[in-house]
């Protein structure tokens, strides 16, 4: 079974408009942190937005704003405000336990078009 | 922030010959990185776990005779394709975690090393 979907291939979004990516994931451990990354064409991985599996509060960081529904085991991430600089492929990925050791498992992507 | 480095980026290698990819943290330390494989389209697939100072974890299906780790240091894990074949073209890419970090710090991820196979 997938531990990280993501269900959206590809989508579009009109610049300055909102954009919600859907993950959800599937894991037993009770503890586990769940992260966004950014992938544009060039391939970096850029680190975005981080909520942990005990954590209260939906996880934000400026533009990126994560909706962690636990029961639901979903972590959808909400652009605001789109630029073109957004376009990307964007993924969802989860680690499951807090050791520095564990690995991260990666959803399939999300890639996103922002038109002007 | 803490930073990555990966080389080469880019790499065109004959069929047959080996292809050695090395991976640094600048500015912290790192027992354990990893190395994920990318497809074009396609999203990371991890391949091995290196630890430092001991043998690399390879994921099922991954060759650990073809892909050789390295992690001889608590700053440099290498990955070398041998007797690479076109197959093995594709974007690998490096990451690391601080081994001082706490539970929410991210991987952090090298540039990637486009490696094409003739």
């Amino acid at each position: 079974a997938q531990k990280i979907t993501q269900t959206q291939p590809g989508m579009f979004v009109q610049e300055k408009e909102a954009v919600t990516l859907d993950c959800t994931y599937d894991t037993s451990d009770p503890s586990y942190g769940l992260f966004w990354y950014k992938q544009p064409s060039s391939g970096e991985m850029i680190f975005l937005i981080y909520q942990g599996s005990y954590d209260q509060q939906n996880a934000t960081e400026g533009r990126y704003s994560l909706n962690f529904q636990k029961a639901r085991k979903s972590a959808n991430l909400v652009i605001s405000a789109s630029q073109l600089g957004d376009s990307a492929m964007y993924f969802c990925a989860m680690r499951e336990g807090w050791a520095a050791g564990n690995k991260l498992t990666f959803g399939g992507g999300t890639r996103v078009l922002v038109k002007p | 922030g803490a930073v990555v480095s990966q080389h080469p980026s880019r790499v065109i290698c004959k069929s047959g010959t080996s292809v050695k990819i090395e991976c640094r943290s600048l500015d912290f330390q790192a027992t354990t990185m990893f190395w994920y494989r990318q497809f074009p389209k396609k999203s990371l697939m991890l391949m091995a776990t290196s630890n430092e100072g001991s043998k690399a974890t390879y994921e099922q299906g991954v060759e650990k005779d073809k892909f050789l780790i390295n992690h001889a240091s608590l700053t440099l894990s290498t990955l070398t394709v041998t007797s690479a074949h076109p197959e093995d073209s594709s974007f690998y890419i490096c990451s690391a975690r601080d081994a001082g970090g706490v539970h929410n710090s991210p991987l952090h991820f090298g540039n990637g090393t486009r490696l094409t196979v003739t």
